[in-house]
């Protein structure tokens, strides 16, 4: 059975980092891109970036450019979002998925809540 | 970036009626691989997203088959065929054929 369980969320200060962390199981972790997505409350959904299978190539929204930053460990099958310089339109819950677009089996975590507020 | 852009934004349907949601990107999803990447999401209430429908037509594993995708140009469709209660939820669209991946605003499906 497939898990991804986001962690890391809280309430953060504008300009202050978060690292948001999550951890795979039930799948063969090396051999499937990750996405991270969010969703502020009461809104619909934005996706936020990609890191593909070995790490070798990450994609981001226009908006977190230069400010997040997407990375994975295949050897202890964990994604992380290091998230830096943040904003107050930045408090979404964040949610971690694998095959957002392709043929193998879909899945999204539980979803972290950020919250950036002074 | 693509703009996808989803009709109606609220959609009141009656139980065991059809219902469709048009999604419209604003450009072309066909990518070089042959395939469109276009995907259908369900949220229900308190719920993380769950995805429906991958490559414009092809049904998840689980995924009643009142549901379906299509598509004509840039234009994408999904159908239900017989609204159940268990349906009622905000539906997405999402292109994956360019980078950034963007979603649709979402479209709510309310009891008439």
């Amino acid at each position: 059975q497939i898990h991804l369980v986001e962690s890391g969320g809280g309430v953060v200060q504008p300009g202050r980092s978060l690292r948001l962390s999550c951890a795979a199981s039930g799948f063969i972790f090396s051999d499937n891109g990750l996405h991270w997505v969010r969703q502020a409350p009461g809104k619909g959904l934005e996706w936020v970036a990609l890191i593909t299978k070995n790490g070798d190539e990450e994609y981001y929204t226009d908006s977190v450019k230069g400010r997040f930053t997407v990375s994975r460990d295949n050897f202890r099958n964990m994604v992380y979002l290091q998230m830096d310089s943040l904003r107050v339109e930045d408090t979404a819950t964040y949610y971690c998925a694998k095959s957002l677009t392709g043929d193998a089996a879909g899945h999204w975590g539980q979803g972290t809540l950020v919250t950036v507020s002074s | 970036d693509v703009l996808m852009i989803q009709s109606p934004l609220f959609l009141p349907v009656t139980l065991g009626q059809p219902a469709s949601i048009s999604c419209r990107s604003s450009q072309g999803l066909f990518h070089s691989d042959g395939t469109s990447y276009l995907s259908w999401f369900q949220q229900r209430p308190g719920q993380s997203p769950r995805r429906l429908i991958y490559r414009v037509s092809h049904r998840d594993s689980g995924v009643p088959d009142r549901f379906s995708g299509s598509e004509s140009g840039t234009d994408f469709t999904l159908d239900i065929s017989r609204v159940e209660a268990e349906d009622i939820a905000t539906y997405y669209c999402m292109q994956g054929t360019h980078w950034p991946h963007t979603f649709g605003q979402g479209t709510k499906l309310e009891i008439k």
